[in-house]
């Protein structure tokens, strides 16, 4: 597709499940971010992939939640035994390079923990 | 340690009116500042970006902002809002090109009366 697509665009799970988020970005764009983006607050960097690495992870809050990108293109956060405090918009995006700040969003995947 | 401060959890202009959202920051090198904004079930978008180069920068729909360093602010103006202005605008910094990081404000909405 010409953006970035994510899906689920909107999910519910319940304190304790297993959720996967998933993103496709712009083809040829070997730069991916996570970011969450909680209620009022500006989006908070997750992790960052260059291909198939994850060049940095240091944005992720614990071992729960864990991003893949397997082939340098789609990639999934995963998140184990989610807790209500996870509940926020998951935002993924896409750049043709590191550090160029132009970065192509997502719509988001809001994640509800009940 | 990088922050950025958004100036206003909300800010309201009449149709037609000066359209002006501040943006401070703290960097202890010379940064890179961004303004996305975020339409209303959309993803957010690259506004524009200073790099540098000249300290006013035009940015898409006739918005363009200031680099003051004198002052760390990058304020966001418009001489003239239009109902397809309301949207929430956020303000980031990276502390260089090759910085894939970015920090980002609480955000604005920006809503329009008629």
């Amino acid at each position: 597709g010409a953006g970035v697509s994510q899906t689920p665009s909107n999910k519910v799970t319940e304190k304790g499940k297993y959720v996967e988020l998933r993103c496709d970005p712009i083809s040829g764009h070997t730069a991916l971010y996570w970011y969450r983006q909680s209620l009022g607050q500006g989006p908070e960097f997750l992790i960052y992939f260059q291909g198939t690495g994850a060049a940095d992870d240091s944005g992720l809050p614990n071992d729960r939640f864990f991003a893949v990108r397997p082939e340098g293109s789609v990639s999934t956060l995963k998140i184990q035994r989610t807790e209500r405090g996870d509940s926020a918009v998951y935002l993924c995006a896409s750049s043709s390079g590191p550090g160029w700040g132009e970065l192509f969003f997502g719509e988001g995947s809001r994640l509800t923990v009940l | 340690a990088q922050s950025v401060t958004q100036l206003g959890s909300h800010v309201s202009v009449s149709e037609g009116a000066l359209v002006l959202l501040r943006c401070n920051y703290s960097s202890s090198v010379p940064p890179y500042l961004f303004w996305y904004v975020q339409y209303p079930n959309q993803g957010l978008q690259l506004l524009l970006k200073y790099t540098s180069a000249a300290t006013l920068v035009k940015g898409i729909n006739g918005f363009e902002a200031e680099f003051k360093k004198s002052e760390t602010s990058f304020h966001l103006t418009k001489p003239s809002a239009h109902m397809r202005d309301a949207a929430e605008y956020f303000c980031a910094v990276s502390e260089g090109r090759d910085n894939y990081q970015l920090i980002w404000g609480a955000g604005t909405k920006l809503i329009i009366k008629p």
